[in-house]
């Protein structure tokens, strides 16, 4: 069983629109979570870290449920810009491997 | 500081040529891994070391392959006898041992075995 499941989509939605991506985890035992971007061809970048709690940054909330064991990312107000693969990772211990999914493809369309 | 840098960018090489990749780290990052991501899935994780100790190695890094990081800085991965499936885009990151925060990616050396 893979530690970190994606839908792989893709997501075409337009302008403006709300989007959401989930990803289940396997081992009860991670620790740390994160959303990353990844632009067709290029390496991935860190979009956000995902705290217990729930965070925000801009247009993008990240939140972590650990009793289920998933992540969510929620886009609002989505742009063309917003056009990549969206990745979920997670570590069991800090500083150590991440887990990657496989990636959520989103385009957003004029 | 200009992040993390990955020599070459791409990589052609025949099927039994060996390749070597080259790493530069963030200057003040201690941690240093490598993966690999082929088209249509997410990076896997190959090997990370602390300096210079190789602490981890995955499955995944077969003995036609090998890293080294000799003094803690830059770091090279070695791979023996290409396949036709080592091709994939071979990802560096790096991060500072104690800090909960995500790696930083070099742009990846993209192979291609022939």
């Amino acid at each position: 069983r893979k530690e970190v499941e994606q839908d792989p989509g893709p997501f075409n939605v337009p302008e403006g629109a709300t989007v959401a991506f989930n990803c289940t985890y396997s081992n009860s035992a991670s620790q740390s979570f994160f959303w990353y971007r990844q632009d067709c061809r290029k390496e991935p970048k860190l979009l956000m870290s995902v705290y217990s709690s729930g965070n925000e940054d801009g247009r993008f909330t990240a939140q972590l449920n650990r009793a289920s064991q998933y992540i969510s990312l929620l886009i609002r107000d989505s742009k063309l810009s917003d056009s990549a693969t969206y990745l979920c990772v997670v570590t069991l211990n800090t500083g150590n491997q991440f887990y990657f999914g496989t990636g959520t493809s989103l385009t957003v369309i004029p | 500081d200009t992040g993390v840098s990955q020599d070459p960018r791409h990589k052609i090489t025949k099927r039994g040529q060996n390749v070597t990749f080259r790493c530069d780290p963030i200057s003040e990052h201690n941690r240093l891994y490598w993966y690999r991501q082929t088209l249509g899935q997410g990076p896997e994780f190959l090997t990370y070391f602390q300096n210079e100790a190789q602490l981890e190695k995955s499955r995944l890094l077969s003995d036609r392959f090998s890293a080294e990081r000799p003094k803690g800085s830059f770091s090279t991965l070695e791979i023996q006898r290409t396949e036709q499936g080592d091709s994939a885009m071979y990802l560096c990151a790096s991060s500072l041992e104690g800090r909960r925060l995500g790696y930083t990616f070099g742009s990846g050396t993209r192979l291609t075995v022939v």
